[in-house]
């Protein structure tokens, strides 16, 4: 089905390790989008990315790496978790920059 | 750089009731206005998107919201509340067109 989809849908892991958050879209779209949910925060932005290997930092980017090889994936690695990255994190496309952002369902991320 | 206010973090309405939700943002420039709908466990729905050509926007489920520059508000209200409108709410600026700032978000609550 066409859509967007981020897996895992929960996450449990520890301090000091590696995760990556996958996102896959297949409209084709140009623009994604992370953002972390946090309580009282709203949505924030991670990153974003205009269109395949072209990618630029939002508001809370510190701790995260992206990577935009195929225009329809576009994976977040926390490459040392923190506990201060615990969040419920979204990945989000749009066609153009003028078009409204489709959000997938989420990845619940615990790190203890 | 802009930023989003949502005043009233929680909002309880009586089934039937009117719901008003209060937007408030600062832009230096005449902003794209979005607000947004989450369902528990899910990612955001675009409710509706001023675009600045016309002052009232109707979005879907019967909700509808004004754009007032001269307050810098775009409150969403709906006539008439129903069940299924609980929910979080979340109004969010692009003064881009892609890069969007949300605010901290509205958790509706219908009562029977």
């Amino acid at each position: 089905d066409a859509g967007i989809t981020q897996s895992p849908r929960y996450k449990i892991t520890e301090t000091g390790r590696q995760v990556t958050l996958m996102c896959h879209q297949t409209w084709s779209h140009s623009y994604m989008f992370w953002y972390r949910q946090d309580l009282g925060h709203g949505l924030r932005l991670i990153y974003y990315s205009a269109a395949a290997d072209i990618t630029d930092k939002g508001e809370v980017p510190d701790g995260y790496v992206v990577s935009r090889s195929k225009t329809e994936n576009f994976p977040l690695t926390l490459e040392s978790a923190t506990r201060s990255q615990t969040s419920v994190y979204f990945c989000a496309s749009s066609h153009r920059g003028d078009q409204p952002q489709h959000f997938g369902d989420g990845t619940r991320l615990s790190i203890l | 750089a802009q930023s989003v206010t949502q005043l009233g973090s929680h909002v309880s309405v009586s089934e039937g009731a009117l719901v008003l939700l209060r937007c408030n943002y600062s832009s230096s420039v005449p902003p794209y206005l979005f607000w947004y709908v989450q369902y528990p466990n899910q990612g955001l729905q675009l409710l509706l998107k001023y675009t600045s050509a016309a002052t009232l926007v109707k979005g879907i489920n019967g909700f509808e919201a004004e754009f007032k520059k001269s307050e810098t508000s775009f409150h969403l209200t709906k006539p008439s509340a129903h069940m299924s409108d609980a929910a979080e709410y979340f109004c969010a600026v692009s003064e881009d067109d892609y890069k969007l700032s949300f605010g901290a978000g509205t958790t509706v609550t219908v009562r029977a």
